[in-house]
C-alpha cells in the first residue's frame, strides 16, 4: 500500500513569502505528526494531530507557523511571512493509533519537503 | 526536557566490517526508542523499534540493544557493504507526552567498497 506522501518535494521562497506543505498520511492513520530537520540536525517535533484535533502544538516556533487537518486526513502546514532561518527540510508522519493509547506504535516518515528561503 | 546523543557524528569503515553506533539519552522513563535510517534527499525510514520492556531487537544484519535504566542503546551492523551508507538516527517516545519522538542529530556511516 502508499506510504506517506508529500508535496512539493521542494519548495524555494523569497522571504516574506507565504508557503503551504501538503502531507498525506497512510489511509486510515489517526495520528499525524509534523517534524522541521535543519541541515545537519535529527528532526524535531512541531505539532500533533489525532484525527482533525491539533493536540499539541508545542513545537511550533513561532506564530507564523500554522497547520491544519480540517477532515482528519490530509494536513497542511504554513508558514506565513517566511524567513531564511525557516530553511529545513519538513517531515510528515502518521501511526496507526491514537498517541495516547497506543504509545508503542512506531511512526511512518514521508520523503519530506525542502524549503529554502532566500 | 529529554536529550538524545548520538556517538560518533560519522564513521567511516571498510565493506565488511562489523560495527556499532551509540545512542544515549537522559530520561529513562521511555515508551520505546526506534532507529531510523535517512539517505540523503529522502526521509527516515524505520529499521528497528524496542520497547521500553525489550532489550534488543534483530533484523537481518542489524541487532539494536536498549539498557534503559543507563540510557543507552546500540545498533550493531555486520558485514558492512556499502549500500548502508547513510545517516542512522535514534528517536525515542518519552512517558507522558506518548506522542512526538526526540530525534538525536544522527551518525552519517560511509561504508567503503
Amino acid at each position: 500500500g502508499a506510504g506517506v506522501s508529500q508535496s512539493p518535494r521542494y519548495k524555494v521562497a523569497k522571504r516574506g513569502q507565504d508557503v503551504a506543505l501538503r502531507c498525506d498520511p497512510i489511509s486510515g492513520h489517526v495520528s499525524l505528526f509534523w517534524y522541521q530537520q535543519a541541515l545537519g540536525q535529527g528532526p524535531e517535533f512541531l505539532t500533533y494531530f489525532q484525527n482533525e484535533a491539533q493536540l499539541d502544538k508545542s513545537g511550533l516556533p513561532s506564530d507564523r507557523f500554522f497547520a491544519e487537518r480540517p477532515e482528519g486526513s490530509v494536513s497542511t502546514l504554513k508558514i506565513q511571512r517566511t524567513q531564511q532561518e525557516d530553511s529545513a527540510v519538513y517531515l510528515c508522519a502518521s501511526s496507526s493509533g491514537r498517541a495516547g493509547l497506543s504509545p508503542l506504535l512506531a511512526q511512518y516518515f514521508g520523503p519530506g519537503t525542502r524549503l529554502t528561503v532566500l | 526536557k529529554q536529550e538524545v546523543t548520538q556517538i560518533p557524528a560519522a564513521l567511516s569503515v571498510p565493506e565488511g566490517e562489523n560495527l556499532v553506533l551509540n545512542c544515549s539519552f537522559t530520561d529513562s522513563a521511555i515508551y520505546n526508542l526506534q532507529w531510523f535510517r535517512q539517505d540523503p534527499g529522502k526521509g527516515l525510514t524505520s529499521l528497528l523499534l524496542i520497547q521500553s520492556s525489550q532489550r534488543e531487537q534483530t533484523s537481518g544484519r542489524l541487532n539494536a540493544s536498549l539498557d534503559k535504566s543507563s540510557g543507552r542503546s546500540t545498533l550493531y551492523i555486520a558485514a558492512s557493504q556499502p549500500g548502508d551508507s547513510a545517516t542512522y538516527l535514534c528517536a525515542v517516545k518519552v512517558s507522558g507526552s506518548a506522542r512526538q519522538l526526540t530525534f538525536g542529530s544522527g551518525t552519517q556511516l560511509t561504508v567503503l567498497p
